[in-house]
């Protein structure tokens, strides 16, 4: 069973949109929130974690935006760059082990 | 400072053989994770290893083991490989475990079995 439900399986922006991609779960346990950036041939690399008491953190161009009552949070990149094409995995931590999504797939095209 | 390495980069194999993979964490951490990667399922966990002790352990069969040296560094072996472990296999370090220790992902072993 998937403890974290991500989507959309796969996404294509022009340059400059601004590309949401969105993730749900259902334990209430969850306190700790990071979204991870992997390119081809490398492994995910951390770009940005939020924790339940904020409803919304940016860093540069990225935003997560949450919302507990809903168990939802998305990750919103602000004028979408060709080199941020990449597979997003949203993850969730209960301290204890990380669940992660199952990626997106984003384009971006010039 | 160097980042998580994994040796090898990648391997074939045939069915019935078993494989090794190695991770040597980035220096000063002592937790690390494994994670099988495939097209349409994510990041499953595998197992998580501090300080030479497994502190967790993902829905994998027995045929999935690991092991942490005095060292940090970790291997992780899989048995009677069967098609379906075919994935890139991801090792993440942390300075300690917890929500408070970001992970640090290495670049994979792609394991092919055949």
């Amino acid at each position: 069973q998937q403890q974290v439900k991500q989507s959309p399986q796969s996404l294509i922006v022009q340059k400059g949109g601004i590309p949401i991609i969105n993730c749900a779960y259902e334990n209430t346990a969850f306190d700790y929130f990071p979204w991870y950036q992997q390119f081809p041939g490398k492994g995910p690399a951390l770009l940005i974690a939020i924790r339940p008491d904020v409803s919304e953190k940016k860093e540069g161009r990225f935003t997560i935006s949450f919302n507990k009552s809903a168990k939802q949070f998305s990750l919103h990149i602000m004028d979408s760059q060709p080199g941020d094409s990449a597979t997003y995995f949203c993850a969730a931590s209960t301290g204890n082990q990380f669940y992660f999504g199952t990626g997106t797939s984003l384009t971006v095209i010039p | 400072k160097a980042g998580v390495t994994q040796t090898p980069r990648y391997l074939i194999k045939t069915r019935g053989q078993q494989v090794t993979l190695s991770c040597s964490p980035i220096s000063g951490h002592r937790s690390v994770s494994w994670y099988q990667q495939t097209p349409g399922q994510g990041l499953q966990f595998l197992f998580e290893y501090f300080s030479e002790t497994q502190r967790n352990k993902g829905n994998f069969p027995g045929r999935f083991s690991g092991r942490q040296f005095s060292n940090s560094r970790s291997e992780m072996n899989v048995s009677t490989l069967e098609l379906g472990d075919s994935a890139l296999y991801l090792c993440a370090s942390s300075l300690s475990t917890g929500r408070n220790s970001p992970l640090h992902f290495g670049n994979g072993t792609r394991l092919t079995v055949t």
